[in-house]
């Protein structure tokens, strides 16, 4: 089955720690995002990956960092240096060049 | 700055009766539109989509309209039934195969 894979689904952390979400797709797809979903708000893009070994910044990359080292994988860690991690966190890919992409189950993270 | 525009949080229609779903947008470059449905705590699914070089798309029981002069574009559902109920994004790309830029949503929901 070929798909996009985020984990866990929860998450909990406290305040002042780093926390790494996973994400994953065997769909062959060479570009790759993460989206944050906040409450009565769209999905805001954090960072992009359109191949391996590069990235770019989306709206809100401040408090974020992100790896791509392989095709397949593009963890995201929310630093402590991010105001307000508690939020829905999305993973989508795309084939290169086409507008559509798409999105794996989403991670919740809260932070107390 | 917010350039893609759901003025409306929410829908309420009757089940078999039409939904329209309406979204509005600022800048002119957008070439490529698409609508999401999204259950609450899942990623979204890409549902359809329409280029700016056309006014109408359909897909079943979905059909996007397009008008540009307006920067406007909607997502009519006929019939509406129970499981459309969802959040609707709907988003817009002048970069191909780079960033979406979303809306904030509209839930919809279908009453039996």
């Amino acid at each position: 089955d070929g798909g996009i894979t985020q984990s866990p689904k929860y998450l909990f952390r406290k305040e002042g720690q780093n926390v790494t979400l996973s994400c994953e797709q065997n769909l062959n797809h060479d570009a790759m995002y993460w989206y944050r979903q906040d409450p009565g708000q769209g999905l805001r893009l954090i960072y992009y990956s359109q191949i391996v070994n590069d990235f770019q910044k989306g709206d809100i990359a401040e408090g974020y960092s992100v790896s791509r080292e392989k095709k397949e994988s593009f963890p995201l860690t929310v630093t402590s240096a991010q105001k307000n991690p508690t939020a829905f966190y999305l993973c989508a890919s795309s084939i290169q060049g086409w507008y559509e992409q798409y999105f794996g189950p989403g991670t919740r993270l809260t932070v107390t | 700055d917010q350039q893609v525009k759901q003025n409306s949080p929410s829908l309420s229609v009757q089940e078999g009766r039409i939904s329209i779903l309406n979204c509005d947008y600022t800048n002119s470059m957008f070439d490529y539109f698409l609508w999401y449905k999204k259950y609450p705590a899942e990623g979204p699914t890409f549902l359809i989509s329409i280029s700016s070089i056309k006014d109408k798309n359909e897909d079943g029981r979905f059909t996007v309209f397009l008008n540009k002069s307006a920067k406007h574009l909607s997502l009519h559902i006929v019939p509406s039934q129970p499981g459309d109920s969802a959040v609707y994004f709907c988003a817009a790309s002048h970069n191909q195969g780079g960033k979406l830029i979303f809306g904030q949503g509209t839930e919809l929901s279908v009453k039996p």
